[in-house]
């Protein structure tokens, strides 16, 4: 168990809808990333938040959001979700100092029918 | 952007066997770090790697960060069913603070008992 919890852990959606993927990190973790990964694209970055504020930003759609909270949690927001973006997401802390390690969540898998 | 070549793609082998793979970046990345991810799970870290040059085991794993930093190889000794997965290299990037994750495309290992 990495202390990185992500819910829900699969979810089925239709096309066009929006959708919200909770991450809570490690504890005492401030960083949070979030990744996409499918079958093609492998694991690619789209956010990084850091204690409540956006710190990096990778291939994330403009559909696509995200925040955290003060009490470190973060939400990603998926809307007018296409067929294409079926994928698995994975959330990852750390305490974001040099040399530190990410540990990831087990992932939410997201299929858009 | 920053790029990770991750080799082989793939790899068959016996039981017993010795395995070797490796990352190759277009730029230098502070942190080296190797996970496996498990099929519907979440990459689970292996080994991290801190200083150009180093060698670090963890029972059967053995990684080295290379000299010129834009470098890492994980070996797996003696491979047994269990390490059957996609094993991912990720470079660290500390610039600009971000300390976000850039992933290779990652290695399928197969070991036949």
């Amino acid at each position: 168990d990495s202390g990185v919890t992500q819910t829900p852990k699969h979810l089925i959606t239709a096309t066009g809808q929006r959708v919200t993927l909770r991450c809570s990190p490690r504890s005492g973790d401030l960083s949070v990333y979030w990744y996409q990964q499918s079958l093609d694209q492998g694991l690619q970055f789209l956010i990084q938040y850091y204690n409540g504020e956006e710190r990096a930003k990778g291939n994330i759609l403009e559909r696509f959001s995200a925040q955290q909270f003060p009490d470190l949690h973060s939400e990603l927001n998926l809307s007018s979700l296409e067929l294409g973006d079926s994928a698995l997401y994975f959330c990852a802390s750390s305490v974001a100092t040099a040399n530190t390690e990410a540990f990831f969540g087990q992932g939410t898998r997201l299929t858009v029918v | 952007g920053q790029q990770l070549n991750q080799s082989p793609q793939s790899m068959f082998i016996q039981e017993g066997e010795d395995v070797s793979m490796n990352c190759t970046s277009s730029s230098i990345f502070n942190t080296w770090l190797w996970y496996k991810q498990d099929p519907g799970e979440g990459p689970v870290l292996l080994i991290a790697l801190y200083k150009a040059g180093e060698l670090t085991s963890n029972g059967r794993l053995t990684a080295q960060f290379g000299i010129t930093r834009k470098d890492s190889f994980l070996n797996i000794s003696a491979s047994i069913p269990s390490d059957v997965g996609i094993y991912f290299c990720a470079g660290q990037d500390s610039g600009g603070s971000n300390y976000k994750l850039t992933f290779g495309k990652g290695t399928l290992l197969t070991v036949n008992p």
